[in-house]
């Protein structure tokens, strides 16, 4: 099992929907997730951080936490085609078996049609 | 600084060469980290540093690729006798704090290195 998975998609989704993006970690004892999005030729740029088990809201943007299921997603509502790039799962666990580092997943990527 | 600045942000090498590249982070960032990104791909995890530490290279993918940060502050990462496999984006992230509460982190424009 890789230890961040994501469905590399690409995921197309029209414009004004809600977009499900979904991750997968190995490590039980992750306490640290993060959302990045990419655009092509850019750098990762975070849009949301969660550490609690449950759902966090900024904006059109929600993440939810379930650490049971070592499982984290992350919703767009209202999705608009300047949202169409990658969308990167990060955690901060006991990976290569060092507490605090920061592993990625290969990423989603979302393509929102007008 | 402002934000994450690494340097060049390109880089053409002949095969053989060596290359340095270079990250300085956030002001006071405890946490610093490297990763490789082909194309298409997600970031892949290179080492990472908690001040002057190098707490986990597991990453680098052979004795050809070296990163220091000597000071805790500015950090280089250096591949000898570059490859055609070793072209890639390198990215350079930053966080606050280290270890366990390590929080977000935040990415410099990266280096295009290009081996031909």
């Amino acid at each position: 099992q890789k230890e961040v998975e994501q469905n590399s998609g690409p995921l197309s989704v029209p414009e004004g929907a809600i977009a499900s993006l979904n991750c997968t970690y190995s490590d039980r004892g992750s306490q640290s997730f993060f959302w990045y999005r990419q655009y092509s030729g850019k750098s990762p740029e975070l849009i949301m951080s969660i550490y609690s088990n449950g759902d966090k809201e900024d904006g059109r943007f929600t993440a939810q936490l379930n650490k049971a299921s070592q499982y984290v997603s992350l919703l767009i509502r209202d999705s608009q085609p300047s949202d169409s790039a990658t969308y990167l799962c990060a955690v901060i666990g006991n990976y290569g078996g060092s507490q605090g580092n920061l592993i990625f997943g290969k990423g989603t990527k979302l393509s929102v049609k007008p | 600084g402002a934000g994450v600045s690494q340097s060049p942000r390109y880089k053409v090498a002949k095969r053989g060469q060596d290359v340095a590249l270079r990250c300085d982070p956030i002001s006071g960032h405890v946490s610093l980290f490297w990763y490789q990104q082909a194309l298409g791909q997600g970031p892949e995890f290179l080492t990472y540093f908690q001040n002057e530490a190098q707490l986990d290279k597991s990453g680098l993918p052979s004795d050809r690729f070296f990163a220091e940060r000597p000071e805790g502050s500015v950090s280089t990462l250096k591949i000898q006798r570059t490859q055609q496999e070793d072209s890639a984006v390198y990215l350079c992230a930053s966080s606050r704090k280290g270890g366990v509460f390590v929080t977000e982190a935040f990415f410099g424009q990266g280096t295009r290195l290009t081996v031909v």
